[in-house]
């Protein structure tokens, strides 16, 4: 595989449940990023990881858990989410966080019952 | 701190006719500038990137765009508009060496047969 994957590509979930996205990077990079995409509104900027250490929290609530094991994966876990969590997911990898150049995974789908 | 306005939410042009996306931007520093394309249930794909060489940026798919820092622009164009353009283009602004992107709200662009 190439590029940037994310997996699953849709979630639907109930309020007390705890899922997992998964993003997996194939391009050597080693900066990470978890975006969250709404409708009507500007891609909102999560967390960051860089060389597997987490260098920002952008106000994001503790329902959202990030998990970065290695360069390569970047974990989003999720637990008792609201209704209005429901939004597209997309990771973002690039080679530091001094390089702008941020290459983007399809996005997860979820959809908070 | 930068921000990017993209003037127009919706383009709507017929297949062979020009494309032109309107982007304004505001940054304290010297801006990396971007455009990127998303079409339905895809991540975001980098169609070009300004740094501070030309300022005439050529990017995938025939598109183009032209960074002209007197009137604090970025806007996008291509020649002749293809069907498989209709997506939503969004306009993005770093301060060079910064992984934090603004995006702007979209632009849908729609293309009649």
């Amino acid at each position: 595989e190439t590029g940037v994957t994310q997996t699953p590509r849709h979630l639907v979930m109930g309020m007390t449940n705890k899922k997992s996205l998964k993003c997996e990077q194939h391009l050597g990079h080693n900066a990470m990023y978890w975006y969250k995409q709404s409708a009507k509104k500007p891609l909102e900027l999560m967390f960051v990881y860089n060389f597997k250490e987490q260098t920002e929290n952008n106000s994001v609530p503790s329902r959202f858990s990030p998990e970065c094991p290695n360069s390569s994966h970047l974990f989003l876990h999720l637990h008792t989410l609201q209704p209005e969590d429901s939004a597209l997911y997309l990771c973002a990898s690039s080679q530091e966080t001094k390089d702008d150049e941020q290459y983007f995974g399809p996005g997860t789908r979820l959809t908070v019952t | 701190a930068q921000s990017v306005t993209q003037l127009d939410s919706h383009v709507s042009v017929s297949e062979g006719t020009p494309v032109l996306l309107r982007c304004n931007y505001s940054s304290s520093y010297s801006p990396s500038l971007f455009w990127y394309v998303q079409h339905p249930n895809k991540g975001l794909q980098l169609l070009l990137k300004y740094t501070s060489a030309a300022t005439l940026v050529k990017g995938i798919n025939g598109f183009e765009a032209e960074f002209k820092k007197s009137e604090t622009s970025f806007h996008l164009t291509k020649p002749s508009a293809h069907m498989s353009d209709a997506a939503e283009y969004f306009c993005v602004v770093s301060d060079r060496g910064d992984y934090k992107l603004s995006f702007g709200a979209g632009t849908t662009v729609t293309v009649r047969a």
